[in-house]
C-alpha cells in the first residue's frame, strides 16, 4: 500500500542553524501539508501546498519557514534559524485529487539544543 | 478561534467491551470529520472519515455525526488491547481540494485484558 515517507526520522540541531525536513508524498497525490506536534500537545497545521504554491498557512508558519517541491516527488520544509521552541514532531501529509482524507508520514523528530 | 474538544481520558474499558469516544467542534461550517489513531511516539493513522449526518460503519468501528449538535463520535466494538492508543478527532471546513485539519487534543483509550 502506498505511504508517505519522511527523512530523517530524528534531527538534532543547534539553535540558529537551518534544517530541511524531507517528505515523499503518495505518488498520485496533489495536495501536501506539514503539521507539527509539540510533545504532549495537539497536532497543529502549519501549511498546505498545491500546484507549486502555498494554499494556506497558519500563524506559526512565519518568515523562518518555507516549503518547496524541488522535483516531482519530494516536498520539503525548511526552518532557516531554528529556535528552542521549534523542537517538535513534524508530520508531512498528502491527499489525493478530489479527496478529503489526509495520510500522514511517520514524522521527523526535531530537537533544537 | 475554531476549536475541537475531546475528553482527554484515560478511558479505560475491559477487553471485548464497546469504547465510546466523543468530540465537539465549534465551527458550524465544518464539512469533513476524521478519526485518527495515534500510538505513543508515532504518527496519526486515519481510521474513519464521515461527511454526512448519521452513522458510518467500518469493521469494528462506527463513526456518528450530528451537525446540528456539532458532535462526532467513534464507537469501537469488541475492544482489544491493541486498540489502546490516543484517538484524535480532526475537522476540516472544506469539502475538497486543500483542507486544513483542526485537531482535538485526543482521548487516551486503555483496553485492559
Amino acid at each position: 500500500e502506498p505511504e508517505v515517507t519522511q527523512t530523517p526520522s530524528h534531527q538534532v540541531t543547534q539553535m540558529g542553524q537551518e534544517v530541511i525536513l524531507r517528505c515523499v508524498p503518495i505518488s498520485n497525490h496533489l495536495y501536501f501539508y506539514w503539521y507539527r506536534q509539540i510533545l504532549g500537545q495537539k497536532v497543529e497545521f502549519l501549511v498546505s501546498f498545491y500546484n507549486n504554491e502555498i494554499s494556506e498557512k497558519s500563524e506559526i508558519f512565519d518568515d523562518q519557514f518555507s516549503v518547496e517541491r524541488p522535483d516531482g516527488s519530494n516536498f520539503t520544509l525548511k526552518i532557516r534559524s531554528t529556535k528552542l521552541e521549534d523542537s517538535a514532531m513534524y508530520f508531512c501529509a498528502s491527499s489525493a485529487p478530489g479527496g478529503r482524507e489526509q495520510f500522514f508520514g511517520p514524522g521527523t523528530r526535531l530537537t533544537v539544543l | 478561534q475554531k476549536e475541537v474538544e475531546q475528553n482527554s481520558g484515560p478511558l479505560s474499558v475491559p477487553e471485548g467491551a464497546i469504547a465510546s469516544l466523543n468530540c465537539t467542534y465549534s465551527d458550524r461550517v465544518s464539512q469533513s470529520f476524521f478519526w485518527y489513531r495515534q500510538y505513543s511516539g508515532k504518527s496519526p493513522e486515519l481510521i474513519m472519515s464521515i461527511y454526512s449526518n448519521g452513522d458510518k460503519e467500518d469493521g469494528r468501528f462506527t463513526a456518528q455525526l450530528n451537525k446540528a449538535s456539532q458532535y462526532v463520535s467513534l464507537l469501537i466494538r469488541d475492544s482489544q488491547p491493541s486498540d489502546s492508543a490516543t484517538y484524535l478527532c480532526a475537522v476540516a471546513t472544506r469539502s475538497g481540494g486543500y483542507n486544513k485539519l483542526i485537531f482535538g487534543a485526543g482521548t487516551r483509550l486503555a483496553v485492559h485484558p
